[in-house]
């Protein structure tokens, strides 16, 4: 049971440049979110869906894309890679309405946008 | 106005001490309430939930207060391993987001 994982660990870009972030889960909930964090700042959710084909946006969508791909799996899309966009970001899926709703955490992706 | 207020400290103690966070809300219609540990460079992690009428887990209490709209975090005992960043979340009823404080950083030195 390996819970949330994500690929990359590290990643690199330079400005204009495209990249999907890779997110999946073995917990079979129904919800999952992408959120960046950044120095002294707490998590902003980007976006999440609560089911398989729904996205919804979050606090920060712009400059991203989404795709549920199926209940498993989550990924997060920079189309032309910013300096601004440079922050660890991390997966999440939650079971949302059951008594235990809490989320789990990847282990994030730090990406770095020269 | 943020939606989670914490303090982001440091609070630094020592060993065996006994600390406390507070964590205030502003949707009153939140109803799922808990508290993360963040280490560094890493993905927060669930330390416990918070339950209407309060809740201990070892060392660790958790309070919620509804009519004040805040949630606190007792540690007894202090270890270093308790150093860390401790994440207040609340969860408004049958909304599907979370929203995050930006974290209490506590110390904890020998």
């Amino acid at each position: 049971n390996a819970g949330v994982t994500q690929t990359p660990k590290f990643q690199v870009l330079k400005t204009g440049q495209s990249m999907t972030l890779q997110c999946a889960q073995d917990m079979n909930h129904n919800s999952m979110y992408w959120y960046r964090q950044d120095p002294g700042m707490g998590l902003r959710l980007i976006y999440y869906s609560a089911s398989e084909g729904t996205t919804d946006k979050g606090e920060v969508p712009n400059g991203y894309n989404v795709s549920r791909l199926n209940k498993r799996e989550f990924s997060l899309r920079l189309e032309s890679a910013a300096p601004s966009q440079t922050s660890v970001y991390f997966c999440a899926s939650s079971d949302m309405g059951s008594m235990s709703n809490e989320q789990f955490f990847g282990p994030g992706t730090r990406l770095t946008v020269l | 106005r943020k939606e989670v207020e914490q303090d982001p400290g440091p609070f630094n103690v020592p060993e065996g001490a006994t600390v406390a966070f507070n964590c205030t809300y502003s949707n009153s219609a939140s109803q799922s309430f808990f508290w993360y540990r963040q280490d560094c460079r890493k993905e927060p992690k669930l330390l416990m939930s918070v339950y209407s009428s309060g809740n201990e887990d070892g060392r660790f209490t958790a309070q919620l207060n509804r009519a004040s709209q805040y949630i606190s975090l007792l540690i007894r005992d202090s270890k270093l391993s308790d150093s860390a960043t401790y994440l207040c979340v609340v969860n408004p009823y049958n909304f599907n987001k979370f929203y995050f404080g930006s974290g209490t950083k506590l110390n904890v030195k020998p």
